[in-house]
């Protein structure tokens, strides 16, 4: 059972136009999410968090939104660039002090110049 | 450069065999773990480490084992090895074994059991 899903595989945009990378999760006990970024042949590396307590988080180009009504999280990248072309995967954290993150599938993001 | 060290790059194992994946980190951090990836299903935890001499079991534990002799170092063993542990495998740290803590990725083992 998929607690974090990311439902697209991937996502083509345009440089320069907005990416907007979709993930819904089940469990209402998660409070953090988070997102990382993947190229072929490396390991993951974190981008942006968010705590549940919250509902925007923002970091230059990137934005994170939480809707903790739908269980729905989304990251913005804008604009977008060739070099965001990667792996991005959302990532969910229970509360406690395990630090176990549990991750959607994946989206491939493909930005064309 | 600080960071967290996987060996070996890649490898192919015959079944049955015994494997250990080491993964060193030089950032002094608390916690550690160990994640496969799988076409289609992300990142899934193994095993996890939240300081030296404490392990414990993530989501797909079976037919693996790790121990935390020391803060820098987290091996994962495959006692007997199969064809459906055939995966890429990353290892990970984070400062400590907190919620939203972000995790530090090594760039990974990939692992062909035939």
């Amino acid at each position: 059972d998929q607690q974090v899903k990311q439902n697209s595989p991937s996502l083509s945009v345009q440089e320069g136009r907005i990416s907007i990378l979709n993930c819904d999760y089940t469990n209402s006990m998660f409070d953090y999410f988070l997102w990382y970024k993947k190229y072929p042949a490396e390991g993951p590396t974190f981008l942006i968090s968010i705590s549940s307590i919250k509902d925007k988080n923002e970091d230059g180009r990137f934005t994170v939104f939480l809707n903790k009504s739908a269980k729905h999280l989304s990251l913005h990248i804008v604009p977008s660039q060739p070099g965001d072309s990667a792996v991005y995967f959302c990532a969910a954290s229970l509360s406690g002090n395990t630090g176990k993150l549990i991750f959607g599938q994946g989206t491939t993001l493909q930005v064309k110049p | 450069i600080a960071g967290i060290t996987q060996a070996p790059t890649s490898q192919i194992l015959a079944a049955g065999r015994r494997m250990t994946l080491r993964c060193t980190q030089d950032m002094r951090h608390n916690a550690m773990y160990w994640y496969r990836q799988d076409l289609g299903l992300g990142l899934r935890l193994i095993h996890y480490s939240n300081t030296a001499g404490t392990t414990g079991k993530g989501e797909v534990p079976d037919g693996y084992s790790v121990s935390r002799a020391n803060t820098d170092d987290f091996p994962l063993t495959l006692a007997s090895a199969v064809p459906s542990q055939t995966s890429v495998y990353f290892c990970a740290s984070s400062a400590w074994g907190g919620t939203g803590q972000p995790q530090h990725f090594g760039d990974g083992t990939r692992l062909s059991i035939l």
